[in-house]
């Protein structure tokens, strides 16, 4: 089955720095890739996704890239705000299962410092 | 629309207890889920349904029992809750079609801690 692995679990950055969360994935077959960010006591929230067949997209300060030949992808938050601390999962999505779907990494841990 | 909602958001049991955290949902989705976080392991699918009586096992459905008899609604049971299940439990659905490209509406989540 599908393996993601996530890095690093914690990141401080202070406010206005950008920050960068990777992910590999190891099923060649998956092919979307959703990010979800957790703030405290709620539960995830999709962000944003990029499909296999994109290099990147953006959404104001956010962007991911996908190398689809080295299986990994990542997520870049620009000019970081405090509001932006909370848990970000990155996913990996097999479309053509139906059912299982998502397999999630292990979680990264972001604070803000104001 | 209250969206997902989960039930009780905390509960502390005693090893060999049973108990059922309740699960609803108003947006007619036909995909519902049932989530466990644990520290450093990410989010692991315990039960899925693709629809009222459909249900089947996800990657760690040892211990859980799960039903769906509406559309609406995915209680998931602990049968003889153990240690190994203190957890954040997330209940999670969506549509058919948009799960295929991974986007998941969440509970808040049901905090269960085991004695």
């Amino acid at each position: 089955g599908e393996n993601v692995e996530q890095h690093p679990s914690t990141l401080s950055v202070q406010e206005g720095d950008s920050a960068v969360i990777k992910c590999t994935y190891s099923d060649s077959a998956s092919n979307y890739f959703p990010w979800y960010k957790q703030e405290l006591g709620k539960g995830p929230q999709l962000i944003i996704d990029i499909r296999s067949n994109v290099g990147e997209k953006k959404d104001q300060r956010i962007a991911v890239t996908l190398n689809k030949t080295a299986k990994h992808f990542s997520l870049h938050i620009t000019e970081t705000q405090p509001e932006d601390s909370a848990v970000y999962f990155c996913a990996a999505v097999r479309g053509d299962t139906g059912r299982r779907a998502l397999t999630f990494g292990s979680g990264t841990r972001l604070q803000v410092q104001p | 629309n209250a969206g997902v909602t989960q039930t009780p958001k905390f509960q502390v049991l005693k090893t060999g207890q049973s108990m059922t955290l309740q699960c609803a949902q108003d947006m007619n989705h036909e995909y519902m889920s049932w989530y466990r976080q644990d520290p450093g392991m990410g989010l692991r699918l315990i039960h899925y349904s693709v629809g009222a009586g459909i249900t089947d096992q996800g990657e760690v459905p040892n211990g859980y029992n799960v039903s769906r008899s509406t559309t609406e609604d995915f209680p998931l049971r602990l049968l003889s809750a153990a240690p190994s299940q203190t957890s954040v439990y997330f209940c999670a659905s969506s549509f058919q079609g948009r799960v295929n490209t991974g986007e998941l509406f969440f509970g808040e989540g049901s905090r269960l801690t085991v004695l």
